[in-house]
Order: C-alpha cells, then structure tokens, then sequence
C-alpha cells in the first residue's frame, strides 16, 4: 500500500505565473483535499474532490481551481500567483465524502518571488 | 476566525517529563477531534483522534483528554522524548460540507535530553 504522493517537491515562480501541483491518493482512497500551510502557520482546507466533483471549498479565490482524474489522483491549479500564496500545499486523501481521517502527503513548497 | 485556538505556541519540556497542550473550539457541530504530527519539510502525520462519546482516549504514551461542556480538548505526552521534538496541531471537523479539518496554530515541542 502506497501513501499520499506530490509533485513537485519545491517550486518557484514568479508573480502572475500559473502553477500546478499534483497528487496521488493513498491506495483505495477515493477523496483528495487540499491545504494550504502558510509558514508557522496551521494547514487551511482549499477544497477537496470525492468522485471527481469539488465537494466543498474554504475561503479561497477562484483562481484557485482543481481536478481530480478517474484514478483519483488531484491537481491544483492557481493563476496569477501572489506573493502570499507562497506556502507549503499539502494534498491529504482519505476514504468517502466528507471524510474524516485524511492522511497528509508531503506537501509542495511553492515559493513566489 | 479561528476555529479551533490552540496553546502554547511552543513549548520546552525534559526529557521524561510530560508535555501538555491544550484546545478550545466553539462549534457543536465538530464531532471529531484529531491530533496531528508535523516534523520539518514533512506533512502531518496523524497521531490520534477521539470523538466527543468519550472524555479520554490513549495511545501508547499519547492521551487525549476530551471536555465536552467546557468545548476543551488536550494532548498530553507522557514520557516524552527527544524524538518528539515536533510542531504538533490540534484539528477539529463536522458534520457539515466536507467535514474539512479546521486546524489549530500549532504548538513547537522541543524535548531536551
């Protein structure tokens, strides 16, 4: 059984650029959320996905944007990056809509300069 | 808003001494109430988790002590040991939308040997 995977690992991008992060759910886990954790900060839920659907979102703009494939693997996707979405973005995959145990990935530390 | 308040910031305990630290939520709706492992550059890490049927749950040398009036819930860390020099982050989800973890500030445990 394999555990949550994302990709990349670091990132770096310059302001306005588009970025997108991808991840891979544990093994028959068919729901992706995803966090964003600003530095010394505590992780906050971006959206998540159950059955290829957004199944519920937190206080993000829309140019925060996802998917999520028939495997059940996830992007994240934001436009036109700002300075303050540099963070680390966890991607945490669990079983069933609206979920409660996640289990968390590594994460991707995107860094805008 | 922060939904879930969590104390101290951080915290230096002896090595074999017990840590303690503490969080307050204020929606009913949580049912749900986690603990979550983070080291640095890693994503958390699920520790232990007690739902509010229960006032103390334990795992090994982790307790979670669980106060439903007073919307309280701690960890305690028994025993502790340098290799639980760690950021450790209380959550809480519900049963509302995607039962999304609302995550609290976090608290920096350095155990000294």
């Amino acid at each position: 059984e394999t555990g949550v995977t994302q990709s990349p690992t670091h990132l770096i991008k310059t302001r306005g650029q588009q970025v997108t992060l991808r991840c891979s759910s544990q093994s028959g886990h068919n729901t992706v959320s995803w966090y964003q954790q600003a530095l010394g900060q505590g992780p906050q839920f971006i959206f998540q996905y159950y059955r290829e659907e957004e199944n519920g979102r937190g206080n993000f703009p829309p140019r925060f944007s996802g998917l999520q494939f028939p495997n059940y693997s996830s992007e994240l996707n934001v436009n036109a990056l700002e300075l303050d979405d540099s963070a680390l973005y966890l991607c945490a995959s669990s079983l069933g809509a609206g979920p409660r145990v996640q289990f968390f990935g590594p994460g991707t530390r995107l860094t805008v300069l | 808003q922060q939904q879930v308040k969590q104390s101290p910031q951080s915290l230096i305990v002896q090595k074999g001494g017990i840590s303690i630290i503490n969080c307050a939520y204020e929606n009913t709706a949580f049912d749900y109430f986690p603990w979550y492992q983070q080291f640095p550059g890693k994503g958390p890490a699920l520790l232990i988790a007690i739902r509010p049927d229960v006032s103390e749950k334990k795992e090994g040398r982790f307790t979670i002590s669980f106060n439903k009036s007073a919307k309280q819930f701690s960890l305690h860390i028994m025993d502790s040991q340098p290799g639980d020099s760690a950021t450790y982050f209380c959550a809480a989800s519900g049963q509302t939308g995607a039962n999304n973890l609302f995550f609290g500030t976090g608290t920096r445990l350095t155990v000294i040997p």
